[in-house]
């Protein structure tokens, strides 16, 4: 079974200064790789994706992961954050040609401050 | 612009009552899920469907009920057998042959 741990449940940072939020996965097959925002009382916004081919991937807001197949990891960076930032992000899974189930992270809430 | 409709945005229910969930879809796509959103636990899968007039159980199932009579729609009970049902719920869909997934913007179910 596959299972996806975010390894910190809040993140404050100031703003303009970087950002890395981790995610860890499981899986003993190929997976699809997600990142989520999510604004309070609001739907998931998809940040980026990594499918296969360039481990570097880059979303939008000027956020990117990389895909480490080796660590079994999936890190979220930004160089400089912004106060609009703040939100909950959300890591998840899916096994490549499976149900399209998405198994998601506990979550992480990133709080920027002035 | 094509996308999803979750109705209400909030919702209260006295206890012992059943409510419905609405999720309508105009993306043309197979797939369907239901996600329930709790503070600190990220989102679990409740029921899925990949086609009309079937659907399977998530890991969350007892309690809710769905159906799937047409494509674009995925309406969602949640039941009085569910003992804890104040929560935020997620809709989202998926094409068959897509990778990418669109979410609703939620309900949020208030037991009073």
């Amino acid at each position: 079974a596959q299972s996806v741990t975010q390894l910190d449940s809040q993140v404050p940072v100031f703003e303009e200064a970087p950002v890395e939020l981790r995610c860890n996965y499981s899986s003993s097959v190929s997976v699809y790789l997600f990142w989520y925002v999510q604004y309070p009382n609001q739907g998931l916004q998809l940040l980026l994706k990594y499918l296969s081919g360039s481990t570097l991937v880059k979303g939008i807001n000027g956020f990117e992961a990389e895909f480490n197949k080796s660590q079994t990891s999936f890190h979220l960076r930004k160089p400089s954050v912004h106060i609009s930032d703040t939100a909950e992000y959300f890591c998840a899974v899916s096994v490549s040609g499976n149900t399209g189930k998405l198994i998601f992270g506990q979550g992480t809430t990133l709080q920027v401050k002035p | 612009d094509g996308g999803i409709t979750q109705s209400p945005k909030y919702l209260f229910r006295k206890e012992g009552q059943n409510v419905t969930l609405s999720c309508e879809q105009n993306l043309n796509h197979d797939a369907m899920y239901w996600y329930r959103q709790d503070p600190g636990q990220g989102l679990r899968l409740i029921y899925y469907s990949q086609i009309v007039n079937d659907f399977q159980k998530g890991d969350i199932a007892e309690g809710y009920s769905v159906s799937r009579e047409k494509k674009e729609s995925f309406p969602l009970t949640v039941t009085s057998a569910q003992k804890n049902p104040t929560a935020f719920y997620l809709c989202a869909s998926k094409s068959a042959t897509g990778s990418g997934y669109t979410f609703g913007s939620g309900t949020r179910l208030t037991v009073v």
